[in-house]
């Protein structure tokens, strides 16, 4: 069975500094999509940034980027310049083809901005 | 802008009580789910459906069950709310396993 972990209950970063989050998985399938979302205190969770395993190409948003390393199993999400608004709990998920459309979901990084 | 809409926003009830919590979208998405998610704390999947009149019972034991008589409404109900079903509800819908899914605001439910 597929599992996804992320490793860092907490991270805290000061404002307009880099922060990486972490999220490794496990999986024997070659073609699955990986997602990281964003869940704001008391706001709806929003999709973030999703990569497709068979792209090398790292995907980018704006100040989020991806570092994708599928021998690893690796899938971090780096937040360039952060903000006082990028404080919130952030989800690694990851689906596949085995996955019944269902996506398999890490326990949550909270992230703290400090102003 | 939210295409996936959940009510009430936050509901506190009376043990004992029958609650439903609604899960309505427009975008015409085949597959619909509910999430309990205390605060600051992982997902848990109770309940899916990948179509009109087909649900099935998630990964955590729930004593909520759901319907889906049409492809846009999929609500959720308790039929004696207990103190231990305090917690947050998250309703999403998807269509494609390459766009991810696409979350409501959520119901925060207190019984008291």
């Amino acid at each position: 069975a597929q599992t996804v972990t992320q490793s860092q209950p907490e991270m805290s970063v000061q404002e307009a500094e880099t922060v990486t989050l972490s999220c490794t998985y496990d999986t024997s399938e070659s073609d699955y999509y990986l997602f990281w979302y964003k869940q704001p205190p008391s706001r709806q969770m929003i999709l973030v940034i999703r990569q497709e395993a068979y792209k090398q190409q790292n995907a980018t948003e704006n100040r989020f980027s991806v570092n994708f390393q599928k021998a690893a199993k690796s899938f971090s999400l780096k937040i360039s310049d952060s903000q006082l608004g990028d404080a919130a709990m952030y989800f690694c998920a990851y689906i596949g083809l085995d996955s019944n459309y269902q996506l398999i979901w890490g326990a949550g990084t909270k992230l703290i901005i400090k102003p | 802008e939210a295409d996936i809409y959940q009510t009430p926003r936050y509901l506190v009830i009376g043990t004992g009580k029958k609650i439903t919590l609604e899960c309505s979208q427009t975008m015409g998405h085949d597959k619909m789910y509910w999430y309990q998610q205390d605060p600051g704390m992982e997902l848990h999947l109770i309940h899916y459906s990948y179509g009109v009149n087909s649900t099935e019972k998630g990964d955590l034991s729930s004593e909520s069950t759901v319907s889906r008589i049409r492809t846009e409404h999929f609500p959720l109900t308790l039929e004696s709310a207990r103190p231990s079903h305090t917690s947050q509800y998250l309703c999403a819908s998807s269509v494609l396993r390459d766009r991810g899914y696409t979350f409501g605001s959520g119901t925060r439910l207190t019984v008291v």
